[in-house]
């Protein structure tokens, strides 16, 4: 039992460049969450899925696309990348109803150049 | 709106001194409160939620609603207690938590 992880542990980007980051839980789990962790700001919701096919704008969703195509896995996308969304990504999920109790991923360092 | 208020950044104590991290919250409703930590090199973690009303490696927090805190105490610190805390909160009915800007805390031997 894995729980959730991420792919892949660090990464480095240009400027304008584009990624995706996978993240997959084999929990069961319907609600799967997007964050990203700066010093100061604490751990900021990008976008989340209450379940396979949808998806939802978190806090500061702007810069970034996700995909729940399948339920045990959800998908971060950066289609432009900027030095402003260099940052640790964290990804989580939960049980329906229990959004408070969420199980994190190890997380993805990011550096954009 | 929500919102989590963590007002310290940085929190040293020594070991086997009270330990105490401040969590202050606004909320028009009844939220569920959590704290969660990060060890070095390990994940995020639910530590506890007030629903639950137990403790957790001795650390305790009670939900203040008066005073919309959410304070996170240990009466002895230990050395393994060294870590990042965040305090979080979740309306009723919604999806999301909302988190504080988290507290590192360290333990000085």
């Amino acid at each position: 039992n894995a729980g959730v992880t991420q792919t892949p542990k660090f990464r480095v980007l240009k400027t304008g460049q584009s990624m995706t980051l996978l993240c997959a839980q084999d929990m069961n789990h319907e609600y799967m969450y997007w964050y990203r962790q700066d010093p100061g700001m604490g751990l900021r919701l990008i976008h989340y899925s209450v379940g396979e096919g949808t998806t939802a704008k978190g806090e500061v969703p702007d810069g970034y696309n996700v995909s729940r195509l399948k339920k045990q896995n959800f998908l971060l996308g950066l289609e432009s990348a900027a030095p402003s969304q260099t940052s640790v990504y964290f990804c989580a999920s939960s049980y329906p109803g229990q959004g408070g109790e969420q199980y994190f991923g190890p997380g993805t360092r990011l550096t954009v150049t | 709106a929500q919102r989590v208020t963590q007002p310290e950044k940085l929190l040293s104590v020594f070991k086997g001194a009270p330990v105490e991290l401040k969590c202050n919250y606004s909320y028009s409703g009844s939220p569920e409160l959590f704290w969660y930590v990060q060890y070095s090199r390990q994940r995020l973690q639910l530590l506890l939620r007030h629903i639950s009303r137990e403790s957790i490696k001795g650390f305790t927090a009670d939900l203040n609603k008066g005073e919309t805190s959410f304070h996170l105490k240990k009466p002895f610190a230990q050395e393994e207690d060294s870590a990042m805390y965040y305090c979080a909160l979740i309306g009723f009915g919604a999806n999301n938590l909302f988190f504080g800007t988290g507290t590192r805390l360290t333990v000085i031997p």
